[in-house]
C-alpha cells in the first residue's frame, strides 16, 4: 500500500514538445506529492510539489496535475528543453509511518534537439 | 543559503569493512532522512532522525545505522559490508520533516569490492 507506481520508464521527446509522466497511488494517507528532477551524478532536486486540496498547480513550464478520486497525478513539462533531459521521480509523503517519501520508478526523459 | 552537504562523495571499501557517511543539513532544518539508491530498487527510505531521535525506520537490516547530532548533522553506518551495499546513499533535510519539502544533497557512491 506504500508503492507509487510510475510511468512511462524512458520517454523521448522533441524540443518544444510537451512531456508527459504519470503516477499513482495507493495509500490514502499521503497528503503530500512532489517531483524530483535528477541529472547524473548530482542528487534529486525539487522541481515541484502539490497538496491534494488542489487539483492543478504551475511553475513556469512545469505543471501538475492531480486526480484525488482516482489517486492519480502527473507532471507537465511544456516546450521541453534538451536541458530538461534527466530522470524525473514522483514521490508522495504522508504523516506517521507514511512520514517519508515513497519514490515512484523514475522516468528517464529525453528531449531531442 | 548551502545545500546539504554530504561526504564523502565516493568511497570504495571491501566485504565485510564497516564505513561512516557524513550528512550536514541546510542550516535551520531538524529533520535529516537517508535514502538508498540503486539501479534495481530505486529509491529506498533508510530512516529520519529529529532533534536527535530516530523517527522513522525503513526495511533495512541492523547493519544500517544512524545518528544525529545536537547541531543537526548527521551520521550513518553501514557494518559487515556486503556487496549488495553497492549504491547512491543520499541525505535529505527539511524544516521538520512533516510534509514539507526535503532538499537532496549529492550523495555519497559506495563501491563494495
Amino acid at each position: 500500500q506504500q508503492q507509487v507506481k510510475q510511468s512511462p520508464q524512458s520517454l523521448i521527446v522533441q524540443k518544444g514538445g510537451i512531456s508527459i509522466i504519470n503516477c499513482a497511488y495507493e495509500n490514502t494517507a499521503f497528503d503530500y506529492f512532489p517531483w524530483y528532477q535528477q541529472f547524473p551524478g548530482k542528487g534529486p532536486a525539487l522541481l515541484i510539489a502539490i497538496r491534494p486540496d488542489v487539483s492543478e498547480k504551475k511553475e513556469g513550464r512545469f505543471t501538475i496535475s492531480f486526480n484525488k478520486s482516482a489517486k492519480q497525478f502527473s507532471l507537465h513539462i511544456m516546450d521541453s528543453q534538451p536541458g530538461d533531459s534527466a530522470t524525473y521521480f514522483c514521490a508522495a509523503q504522508g504523516e506517521g509511518s507514511a512520514r517519508q517519501l515513497t519514490f515512484g520508478s523514475g522516468t528517464q526523459l529525453t528531449v531531442l534537439p | 543559503k548551502a545545500g546539504v552537504t554530504q561526504t564523502p562523495r565516493y568511497l570504495i571499501k571491501t566485504r565485510g569493512q564497516q564505513v561512516t557517511l557524513s550528512c550536514s543539513p541546510i542550516s535551520g532544518h531538524r529533520s535529516v532522512s537517508w535514502y538508498q539508491q540503486t539501479p534495481g530498487q530505486g529509491l529506498q527510505f533508510l530512516f529520519e532522525y529529529f532533534s536527535e531521535t530516530q523517527r522513522n525506520k525503513g526495511n533495512f537490516p541492523g547493519r544500517f545505522s544512524g545518528r544525529q547530532f545536537s547541531n543537526s548533522r548527521s551520521e550513518m553506518n553501514v557494518s559487515t559490508l556486503e556487496l549488495g551495499d553497492s549504491a547512491l546513499y543520499l541525505c535529505a533535510s527539511s524544516p521538520s520533516g512533516s510534509n514539507q519539502p526535503q532538499h537532496f544533497g549529492d550523495g555519497t557512491r559506495l563501491s563494495i569490492l
